[in-house]
């Protein structure tokens, strides 16, 4: 079975500060890991994926993720925050059997301070 | 750029009525899912649907929900006698590829149903 975990429910950052959203996950099997992003009012957009290739995936918007196997983590990073980035993100795992059901985090919000 | 539209974005009822949720996938993607996501949990997986019927669903998705693909857009989410606990934002997404395949889901903006 696999499962996410996400620190923290809420993070608040300063403009041009760096954002850190955590994300553990747990899995029998090799993950495909994914960070997804929600803005008020609109669907689960996707920010970046991990599917075995390089261990350090960039996404859009600025945002990267490292994919580390020995801590079981996918933490979300980007180098200075924009007021923009204020939105719910989202940490998921699936198998490598392809279009599996994806296992979601709790989600974390992301606020911005100007 | 294509999206996944799902309508209505609220919906109200009465426990015990019937509800439909509707979603308009992407044209040719092939699998379709529904997620909710009660308020402050997880974001859950409830069912997944490929070449008209079921191909995988959750412990949640019990007799009182159904899926449907009338037509060659919509794909519905029915819950036939809706209970407080259903409340809840239901999240519709699909893929292009068939099985065998990474690929990626799209999602709509989800509908917020409240039982009353």
């Amino acid at each position: 079975a696999q499962s996410v975990t996400q620190l923290g429910s809420h993070v608040s950052v300063s403009e041009g500060a760096l954002v850190l959203l955590r994300c553990n996950y747990s899995s029998s099997v090799p993950p495909y890991l994914f960070w997804y992003v929600q803005y008020p009012n609109q669907g689960l957009q996707l920010l970046l994926k991990y599917t075995s290739a390089a261990t350090l995936v960039k996404g859009i918007n600025g945002f990267e993720a490292e994919f580390k196997k020995s801590e079981t983590s996918f933490h979300l990073t980007k180098p200075s925050a924009h007021m923009s980035d204020a939105a719910e993100y989202f940490c998921a795992v699936s198998d490598l059997s392809g279009n599996t059901p994806l296992v979601f985090g709790k989600g974390t919000r992301l606020s911005v301070i100007a | 750029e294509p999206e996944v539209t799902q309508t209505p974005s609220h919906q109200v009822t009465q426990m015990g009525q019937e509800v439909i949720l509707r979603c308009v996938p992407i044209s040719n993607h092939l699998y379709f899912y529904w997620y909710r996501q009660i308020l402050g949990q997880k974001v859950e997986f409830l069912v997944s649907f490929y070449n008209n019927e079921i191909s995988e669903k959750s412990e949640i998705f019990d007799d009182q929900f159904s899926v449907e693909r009338p037509d060659g857009s919509n794909f519905t989410l029915k819950i036939r006698s809706t209970k407080l606990e259903d409340s809840a934002m239901y999240f519709c997404a699909s893929t292009s590829r068939g099985q065998g395949k990474l690929d990626i889901q799209y999602f709509g903006a989800g509908t917020r149903l409240s039982v009353l």
